[in-house]
């Protein structure tokens, strides 16, 4: 069965400082990947999808994210953030099946 | 498009009582889901439906029903609320990528407390 990992429920960082969020999953199979992002009081929207071809994925926002095979982690990446994405992020993988989400990790950004 | 629509955004129900959260989409997509989010967990999975008529439970279905008589509309039903089921429950709908993945879109959310 699939089963996501985000290993930071929370992120601090400061504004224009980089973050990383860190996503792990565990799938015998190909599989498709996800990040989605949850503004306060606000359903999920998509930021990027990583299918097949170049493991480096860009996103909406100025977010990418690496899908790293071998080490089977997706993590997404920032280089320089804003007050506006402070926000839930939720790494979710799929097998042709329902998706399967990670508890999320809230990211605080600090003027 | 309105994309997936929910109502009521928020509700306050008794013990016991029961409701309906009401769950629409404009995208023609086949694929409906209902999540529930509590804090800390992230999403869990309580039903979804691959098409009009046909429907499957997912992790946590216990306490809630669903139908989906049409393709637009996926009603989620509560027959006797417990507090255990205070918490933000979303609708999403997909539709089937080129690659064969699926991209869910998601509804604004029905906040629902038990008391």
């Amino acid at each position: 069965a699939q089963s996501v990992t985000q290993l930071d429920s929370q992120v601090p960082v400061f504004e224009e400082a980089p973050v990383e969020l860190r996503c792990n999953y565990s799938s015998s199979v190909s599989v498709y990947l996800f990040w989605y992002v949850q503004y306060p009081n606000q359903g999920l929207q998509l930021l990027l999808k990583y299918l097949s071809g170049s493991t480096l994925v860009k996103g909406i926002n100025g977010f990418e994210a690496e899908f790293n095979k071998s080490q089977t982690s997706f993590h997404l990446r920032k280089p320089s953030v804003h007050i506006s994405d402070t926000a839930e992020y939720f790494c979710a993988v799929s097998e042709n099946t329902p998706l399967v989400f990670g508890k999320g990790t809230r990211l605080s950004v600090i003027a | 498009n309105a994309g997936v629509t929910q109502t009521p955004k928020f509700r306050i129900l008794k013990i016991g009582q029961s409701m309906t959260l009401q769950c629409t989409q404009d995208m023609n997509h086949n694929y409906m889901y209902w999540y529930r989010q509590d804090p800390g967990m992230g999403l869990k999975l309580i039903y979804y439906s691959v098409g009009a008529g046909i429907t499957d439970k997912g992790e946590v279905p216990n306490g809630y029903n669903v139908s989906r008589s049409t393709t637009e509309d996926f009603p989620l039903r509560l027959e006797l609320a417990a507090p255990s089921q205070t918490s933000v429950y979303f609708c999403a709908s997909s539709r089937m990528g080129l690659a064969g993945e699926e991209t869910q879109y998601f509804g604004p959310g029905t906040r629902l407390l038990v008391l």
